[in-house]
């Protein structure tokens, strides 16, 4: 029963363009949504958080939008750097739990 | 500052032999989480502790797991006796949890894996 679902498994994005990470849930109970990044041989590392009652939080290159109604949260990075290749992970918190999805490798080629 | 310190970060161990994992997590963090990592299922969590008390274990897979957490500064996952599907990286995470969940956004810190492979 995968909660948390990231259906691509991997992005290639050209140096300098956007790139458009998606994730769905399933669970309507979920009150904060987070994306995690991870480079090899490392644990997840933090990136950035939204509130379920909001639709966007901005940080610098890093924008994350929310459709509460399709269930559906999207992570923005623009413009891409050749640093940003990693695996992002989408994870959905509800009180303590944070569940995660799959992954998406993401590849930015300069 | 150090972050979440896991020991060892690789081990090799032949089936049915016991494993253990180390987890120190940040000073001050109340809350410790234990997932696993696999190609197949991606991060799944085993077991979390709130001030050193087990919360919530149903993810441990079975009873060959157990994890404890003696005081707030160390924790241990114990596999015993493994197998080869117990293969994977196990990171520990910790937290802040404020009383009651308030200001709870699911933001953990992760120590940097111990790669389990079992043969």
């Amino acid at each position: 029963d995968q909660q948390v679902k990231q259906n691509s498994p991997s992005l290639s994005v050209q140096e300098g363009r956007i790139s458009i990470l998606n994730c769905d849930y399933t669970n309507s109970m979920f009150d904060y949504f987070l994306w995690y990044k991870k480079y090899p041989a490392e644990g997840p590392t933090f990136l950035i958080s939204i509130s379920s009652i909001k639709d966007k939080n901005e940080d610098g290159r890093f924008t994350v939008f929310l459709n509460k109604s399709a269930k559906h949260l999207s992570l923005h990075i623009v413009p891409s750097q050749p640093g940003d290749s990693a695996v992002y992970f989408c994870a959905a918190s509800r009180r303590y739990k944070l569940v995660f999805g799959a992954g998406t490798i993401l590849r930015v080629k300069s | 500052d150090a972050g979440v310190i896991q020991s060892p970060r690789h081990e090799v161990t032949e089936m049915g032999q016991e494993v253990t994992l180390r987890c120190k997590p940040i000073s001050g963090h109340n809350s410790l989480f234990w997932y696993r990592q696999t190609m197949m299922r991606g991060l799944e969590l085993l077991i979390y502790f709130n001030n050193n008390v087990p919360i919530d274990d149903s993810g441990m897979p079975e009873d060959r797991f157990s994890a404890k957490m003696p005081n707030a500064s160390f924790s241990t996952l114990k596999i015993q006796p493994s197998e080869p599907r117990d293969s994977a990286v196990y990171f520990c995470a910790s937290s802040l949890n404020l009383a009651g969940g308030r200001g709870r956004t699911g933001e953990l810190f992760f120590g940097e894996g111990s790669r389990l492979t079992v043969l």
